[in-house]
């Protein structure tokens, strides 16, 4: 089966820093471009970030770039979103999502409050 | 870059047709054939309903089926069900090598 499993996801105060993991299986990770997803509380979903299979391709929305880093280990099939200077409306639902036909695998989620 | 525009809801009796239409700019919708559409159920993740503007994932119902004219994105639920009452998303390639989702319409089945 193939899935993707989020963690990292918690509680952290304006300014502060978390990183999220996604733990991929059941397909060839290598093969993918990995994205990041997040949805706000009663929100629709926003894409956050996107990373191409060897890592040399990588975007962001405008609203992390310089704050957010999109990264991954194939060796270990997994996809990382460094998370700096955290703010109150980074609090959200972080889904990480495979980019085959669409974003057609979605982790569950994992959830970051930032707040004081 | 600005969210795509949906409708905020759209309602139907079970066995009926809707559509929800995604409305964008030349920098999204109209410039690429990238345009997929998610259906989200309460506490859970999106799942892929269409990509690539009209075509279906494996396991998705011949039910859902989607269209593009110009700016304007479109998803038709034919022979509406019960099941089909959930939250939907359009989402779009950008110019700028990134993806954009729609506002969401809340579908009801009456």
């Amino acid at each position: 089966e193939m899935q993707l499993v989020e963690s990292g996801g918690g509680l952290v105060q304006p300014g502060g820093s978390l990183r999220l993991s996604c733990a991929a299986s059941g397909f060839i990770f290598s093969n993918y471009w990995m994205s990041w997803v997040r949805q706000a509380p009663g929100k629709g979903p926003e894409w956050v970030a996107r990373m191409k299979q060897d890592g040399s391709e990588k975007y962001y929305v405008d609203s992390v770039k310089g704050r957010f880093i999109i990264s991954r280990d194939n060796a270990k099939n997994s996809l990382y979103l460094q998370m700096n200077s955290l703010r109150a409306e980074d609090t959200a639902v972080y889904y990480c999502a495979r980019v085959g036909y669409g974003f057609d695998i979605w982790g569950q989620g994992t959830m970051l409050t930032v707040s004081s | 870059q600005s969210a795509l525009t949906q409708p905020a809801s759209v309602s139907g009796s079970p066995g009926q047709s809707i559509a929800i239409s995604c409305t964008g700019t030349s920098s999204d919708v109209s410039g690429y054939n990238y345009v997929s559409w998610y259906q989200q159920h309460p506490g859970k993740a999106p799942k892929l309903m269409i990509y690539d503007v009209t075509r279906r994932p494996s396991g998705v119902s011949d039910r859902f089926s989607g269209s593009k004219s110009g700016n304007t994105a479109s998803l038709t639920i034919s022979g509406l069900q019960a099941e089909d009452e959930a939250d939907y998303y359009c989402c779009s390639y950008t110019t700028s090598s990134t993806f954009v989702f729609g506002t969401g319409t809340k579908v009801t089945v009456l």
